[in-house]
């Protein structure tokens, strides 16, 4: 059973922020939210993973809602290297095989 | 560091044939994992070895083997190719036990005619 629903595919034009949302109104208290990514006929690159914080890397950020049921992944300056399908993931920590679901992603065009 | 590296990065197989995918990592991470992605579709897990001696069945192992080396290697075995098997093979390995991050191989193209 998918955990998480995402848009199938969406634009943004390059430089601008590309907010990619996630739903995930049956996550449990201890499971965390993962994004990975992956660009074309390439391995599956992680990008960030947060609790119920709001996280930033050198990537992206991650917004998750106060009820946990959502989140919103930030790329702040889209390129057009970040091209690529975004997979939002939960999971419960320790917990080495079982629940790492990879669902079929959005699709993120970055447009020149 | 290579990080994970997989051979061959192409196959072709025979239905009826055997062949085995090998996988390394050079992070020193306990964790390894093998998924198949099918056209369109999401990665599926098949197997993964949460540490050195340990293997252990993921969504979909049915027509495969694994065997875990050591700490850098985790290969996948297709006894007798199937069609159904065609896929992209993603190895991945993983260093920390909480979060689980996982860094992938540049996966292997198998079509089984």
């Amino acid at each position: 059973d998918a955990k998480t629903t995402q848009p199938p595919s969406m634009d943004c034009a390059e430089g601008r922020a590309a907010n990619l949302p996630c739903n995930h109104s049956t996550i449990s208290g201890n499971e965390y939210v993962y994004w990975y990514r992956q660009i074309h006929s390439q391995g599956p690159q992680y990008i960030i993973h947060g609790l119920k914080n709001n996280e930033t890397n050198e990537m992206a950020s991650l917004i998750i809602t106060e009820d946990r049921k959502s989140s919103t992944l930030i790329l702040p300056h889209a390129t057009l290297r970040d091209t690529a399908v975004y997979y939002c993931i939960v999971r419960p920590p320790d917990n080495y095989g079982q629940n790492f679901v990879f669902g079929p992603g959005t699709r993120l065009s970055v447009l020149p | 560091n290579a990080g994970v590296t997989q051979t061959p990065k192409f196959q072709v197989l025979k239905t009826g044939q055997s062949m085995t995918l090998q996988c390394a990592q050079d992070m020193n991470h306990n964790s390894m994992y093998w998924y198949r992605q099918d056209p369109g579709m999401g990665l599926r897990l098949i197997y993964y070895s949460a540490s050195e001696g340990t293997t252990d069945k993921g969504e979909v192992p049915n027509g495969y083997n694994v065997s875990r080396l050591n700490k850098r290697e985790f290969s996948l075995r297709l006894e007798s190719a199937a069609p159904s098997q065609t896929s992209v093979y993603f190895c991945a390995s993983a260093g920390t036990i909480v979060y689980n991050e996982q860094f992938f191989g540049p996966g292997t193209r198998l079509t089984v005619l």
